[in-house]
């Protein structure tokens, strides 16, 4: 069975400092990745989604960036956090090519003060 | 405008009734995947279509197969382990590449009472 686990589950950052927010995947090879962000009280919006290792598009700009060190690794980063940061992160994964249905993790719930 | 129109965005119910959530989309999509958020804030999938119906205990979801432009949610006889917001999420028909990108709804709160 697959799992998904992200970290941490949650964190309390100072404006301007730097976030590393991470997503493992077992039990599937290979899968899409996801990641998305979500307000306080708000909707769901991808940030970025990942094909492969070593390959990460973005889809919005938040002043964030992302990478996929590993098949089943996928890392959520900034240098510099914003206020508008704050929220929930959550990492998704999809299981087979040509199928939108995606799996979500448990979440990073991010306060930035 | 929205791509994904969800309604109600709250709802009460009492334990034991039904009801029903919809999701609009102003656009074509090809498929259409369900989800409840609960308290801690993970997204637990309910359903997924591509076409048709599918159904799951007292829950049932319908994706209209002609148009590809509405979704549907059942809830029977709720409980009050329902209550959540449920979110729809789709995806564009027009949609290119290797993104199976999902656009939200803003989600429908639920509240069942005993």
């Amino acid at each position: 069975a697959q799992t998904i686990h992200q970290w941490p589950v949650a964190e309390i950052k100072a404006v301007g400092s730097p976030l590393s927010l991470g997503c493992t995947i077992k039990g599937k090879s290979s899968p899409n990745l996801y990641w998305y962000w979500q307000a306080t009280g708000g909707t769901l919006q991808q940030l970025f989604y990942s094909i492969t290792v070593g390959q990460v598009e973005s889809v919005v700009q938040l002043n964030l960036s992302a990478s996929r060190p590993k098949d089943d690794q996928f890392i959520l980063s900034t240098e510099k956090l914003l206020l508008s940061h704050s929220g929930f992160y959550l990492c998704a994964w999809s299981l087979w090519r040509g199928r939108a249905e995606q799996f979500f993790g448990p979440g990073t719930r991010l306060t930035v003060l | 405008g929205d791509q994904v129109e969800q309604s109600p965005s709250a709802l009460s119910l009492h334990e034991g009734t039904d009801s029903a959530l919809r999701c609009n989309f102003t656009t074509t999509m090809r498929s259409v995947q369900w989800f409840r958020q609960n308290s801690r804030g993970s997204l637990i999938s309910l359903f997924y279509l591509a076409s048709g119906t599918k159904e799951n205990g007292r829950l049932k979801s319908a994706f209209d197969s002609k148009e590809r432009r509405y979704s549907t949610l059942h809830i029977r006889d709720a409980q009050l382990e329902d209550s959540g917001t449920y979110f729809c999420a789709a995806e564009d028909e027009n949609s290119g590449g290797s993104n199976y990108k999902l656009t939200f709804g803003k989600g429908t709160l639920l509240t069942v009472t005993p």
